[in-house]
Parts: C-alpha cells; sequence; structure tokens
C-alpha cells in the first residue's frame, strides 16, 4: 500500500517562509501533487512535481527527490491568507491517488 | 463557469435509507474520483473512473457504489448508509495529460447517518 508522511502542523509569522516536508512509501510513483485547502472549503490544486527538481509558481515551490521518495512544499513571503491545510498527494500504480493527513499552516500577524 | 458541482451540500439521513450524491463536471475531463475527508485521516479515495463505464476502486471503497454511463456525471451511491459513512465527501475531475494529479473538487458534501 501507499503511505505519506507530512508534519501535522506549523506556526509562522507573517512574511516569514514555511517548508513542508512530506515523504512517502509507494508500490509505483507517477508523481507528488500538493493542494491548498482553507477550514470549510474544498482542496485546490497548487503544484505537482513528476520529475526531481524545483517547481516554482509565485510564492509557492515544490521539491521533489525521487531516489528519497521525498518533497516538500515552500511558501514564501507567508501571508495571513496562506492559513490552511496542505496535504500532499501521491499517485501510484493503478492510478489510485493517496494523500496524506495535511499539515496546519497558521499565520500569525 | 468551469466547475465541479455537488449536490446536496448537506444531509442528514438514517441507517439502512439508500442515498445517491449527485456529482457533474463541465469541463469534459474524463478521469473522476470520489473521497472521504475525516479529522486527522486527510482525503481517502473511494472510487475513480479513468472514463465512462470504467471504474475502479480506491482505498475505501466498502459501502459504497459509482456508475459512470455518461462522460459529465459520476454519482455517488450508498445501498445502505451506517454511522461510520457519516463524512465530508468530495467529488472530483482531472483533465488529460496530468496524470490525473491536477484534481478540480467540488465544494464537498457533509452527510451525518444517524
Amino acid at each position: 500500500g501507499q503511505s505519506l508522511e507530512q508534519p501535522s502542523e506549523v506556526t509562522a509569522v507573517e512574511g516569514a517562509i514555511v517548508q513542508i516536508n512530506c515523504t512517502y512509501q509507494t508500490s509505483g510513483f507517477y508523481g507528488l501533487s500538493w493542494y491548498q485547502q482553507h477550514d470549510g472549503g474544498a482542496p485546490t490544486f497548487l503544484s505537482y512535481n513528476g520529475l526531481d527538481g524545483l517547481e516554482e509558481t509565485g510564492r509557492f515551490s515544490s521539491f521533489l527527490s525521487r531516489s528519497d521518495s521525498y518533497g516538500y512544499l515552500l511558501l514564501q513571503e507567508l501571508q495571513m491568507k496562506d492559513s490552511a491545510s496542505y496535504f500532499c498527494a501521491v499517485r501510484a500504480a493503478g492510478n489510485k491517488l493517496t494523500f496524506g493527513g495535511g499539515t496546519r499552516v497558521l499565520v500569525k500577524p | 463557469e468551469a466547475q465541479v458541482t455537488q449536490n446536496p451540500r448537506y444531509l442528514i439521513t438514517v441507517t439502512g435509507k439508500k442515498l445517491t450524491v449527485t456529482c457533474s463536471q463541465n469541463m469534459n475531463h474524463e478521469y473522476m474520483s470520489w473521497y472521504r475527508q475525516d479529522p486527522g485521516l486527510g482525503l481517502r479515495q473511494i472510487y475513480y473512473s479513468m472514463n465512462v463505464e470504467v471504474t475502479d476502486k480506491g482505498d475505501v471503497p466498502e459501502g459504497y457504489k459509482v456508475s459512470r454511463k455518461e462522460k459529465r456525471n459520476f454519482p455517488l451511491i450508498l445501498e445502505s448508509p451506517s454511522p461510520n459513512q457519516t463524512s465530508l465527501y468530495f467529488c472530483a475531475s482531472s483533465p488529460p495529460g496530468t496524470g490525473t494529479q491536477k484534481l478540480f473538487f467540488g465544494s464537498g458534501t457533509q452527510l451525518s447517518v444517524l
């Protein structure tokens, strides 16, 4: 089966940088993606890494190392609106998509 | 507007009473899937569909059925709901070329089974 580990909670101040790590164990691997979910809302897609390296989208970047079964989401110049839960997800063999338990990010003024 | 539409938004029912949660997308996506979200457990995939008439089990399919008769619709059916199916449910779709990883989610259905 698949399993993903990510920290349960991270707290930081506005303007800071936060890194959310995600380690995974899967049978087969087809990529790592990240989602943001505000309280009471639906998850929204942030980024996808199919190959090793860094993907940058504005203030958010995502990194993947397939040899280490590890990735991270980097949130830069934190804003209050970034307070949310962040989920990593892995697509393994058979087109199943497995999500991590989520990291709650709390941004303080 | 491109979107995934789920109905109803909230549903309270009793054990054993069959129910259907509808999901429709207007983006012509081939891939659709259902998830349940429980506190501390993240999102768990129930079923997914790669195309019309093609469905497969996710990680937690027990107690659920799905059908994909048309590309745009992917209803979730609970034939005999039980209290342990009380959860927040999300439907999602994904465009081709994204490895089914770029998901567009519906607004969610909060289901309570008494």
